[in-house]
């Protein structure tokens, strides 16, 4: 156990809908991190934040959104649906500069 | 960050050590080699990392040439537990846009 939470852990939905993913990253973890896991893209970074403000972005369509909560949880927003965004989105935490701790995930299929 | 070659896959008998080899020869002088592994559709998982020197932890060792350009991680004693896909990935330490960029990473299949 990473002391990563996400939810929910499935999400099946229709194209043209918009859904919400949340994560809950380690004690004390000031970075959260979202990553895309497609089978014909493998892993890929999306997007960074640290104590609520964006530090990096990455492969992110402009659908996509995310934001960093005072308590550090953090939400991915995923808008207008499409079939190819099926995939396993994971979050991960760290406390600086060191390594990255990982959630779970959460799988969506798009109908 | 530099990029990694790492061989598709790989196999091991249980018990026997696990060998997993990386190539990093454009590596930095102030970029680390860190090691993730994915056990089926789990959250990846770190394992280990370092810069110079031999690294050793409860998981695994990693041993990286004298002229960085290479790093072989190490599993002892492999179980079938340790079938997952492994993920060498060099990147800068710092507060700056830390993300993680994985590669196809080894298929590791650990055999009875």
């Amino acid at each position: 156990d990473s002391g990563v939470t996400q939810t929910p852990k499935h999400l099946i939905t229709a194209t043209g809908q918009r859904v919400t993913l949340r994560c809950s990253p380690r004690s004390g973890d000031l970075s959260v991190y979202w990553y895309q896991q497609s089978l014909d893209q493998g892993l890929q970074f999306l997007i960074h934040y640290y104590n609520g403000e964006e530090r990096a972005k990455g492969n992110i369509l402009e659908r996509f959104s995310a934001q960093q909560f005072p308590d550090l949880h953090s939400e991915l927003n995923l808008s207008s649906l499409e079939l190819g965004d099926s995939a396993l989105y994971f979050c991960a935490s760290s406390g600086g500069v060191g390594e990255q701790f990982f959630g779970p995930g959460t799988r969506l299929t798009v109908l | 960050d530099a990029k990694t070659t790492q061989p598709p896959s790989m196999d091991c008998a249980e018990g026997r050590a696990a060998n997993l080899p990386c190539n990093h020869s454009t590596i930095s002088g102030n970029e680390y080699v860190y090691w993730y592994r994915q056990i089926h559709s789990q959250g990846p998982q770190y394992i280990i990392h370092g810069l110079k020197n031999n690294e050793t932890n409860e998981m695994a060792s990693l041993i990286i040439t004298e002229d960085r350009k290479s790093s072989t991680l190490i599993l002892p004693h492999a179980t079938l537990r340790d079938t997952a896909v492994y993920y060498c990935i060099v990147r800068v330490y710092n507060n700056a846009g830390n993300m993680l960029t994985f590669g196809g990473g080894t298929r590791l299949m650990v055999k009875p």
